[in-house]
């Protein structure tokens, strides 16, 4: 079952502009990961935000995390073409383990050159 | 480039038949995981493998086992093929019992049931 729901299901914003992606979990977690897959191919890593964090940054990347309202964002700042992509949210179980991850159906961003 | 390879990238078979995926994880990295992703889905988590024993399993019937081998690659196996395990399949390698380390994916292999 899915554990995530991301938010909006699709976006599409012009390149420059920022793009905002909401996802929300279930159940209590350890961590919450955001992943990006081309068209048909392998997950890329983005970022990871412990639940102890509020807020994480990578790049042109900004992720928070709101444990009370169990959800997250990811902020990607001054778009480009190349971003256009499918983006997932996924947490973690309880049980220490960093790789049984539970994903949400994802949101799939267009940037229009 | 994540260092994880899978093989085949895409494959068709008949229904009622068996199906093997392989993949071979990243040096050093003792954990694989492997996920279902059917068309418009976000992954689903099969099993994990650490250290050769399966450790965690998700939401999928006996017909769909694995293994992993003394160098940490590992193998997926579905029997008796259903027309819905058409999908993504993907293999995930990460290091177990340093903290938390980056998962690292492969590219999938694409498996169409017919």
């Amino acid at each position: 079952s899915q554990q995530g729901e991301e938010d909006p299901q699709a976006l599409s914003i012009q390149e420059g502009e920022n793009a905002t992606m909401n996802c929300s979990y279930k159940t209590s977690i350890n961590n919450l990961q955001w992943y990006r897959q081309n068209s048909g191919r392998g997950l890329v890593h983005l970022i990871l935000i412990r639940s102890n964090e509020r807020e994480k940054h990578s790049g042109r990347l900004r992720v928070t995390l709101d444990t009370s309202k169990k959800s997250s964002s990811l902020l990607i700042t001054a778009s480009r073409a190349a971003d256009t992509a499918s983006y997932f949210c996924a947490t973690d179980g309880d049980t220490g383990a960093n790789s049984k991850l539970t994903f949400g159906k994802g949101i799939t961003l267009s940037v229009r050159p | 480039e994540t260092g994880v390879t899978q093989s085949p990238t895409h494959l068709i078979k008949t229904r009622g038949q068996q199906v093997t995926l392989r993949c071979s994880s990243q040096s050093g990295h003792n954990t694989v995981s492997w996920y279902q992703q059917a068309l418009g889905q976000g992954p689903q988590f099969i099993f994990q493998y650490y250290r050769e024993e399966e450790n965690g399993r998700g939401n999928f019937p006996p017909r769909f086992s694995g293994l992993q081998f003394p160098n940490y690659s590992s193998e997926l196996n579905v029997n008796a093929l259903e027309l819905d395990d058409s999908a993504l399949y993907l293999c995930a390698s990460s290091l177990t019992g340093l903290g938390e380390n980056t998962i690292y994916f492969g590219e999938g292999s694409w498996l169409t049931v017919v």
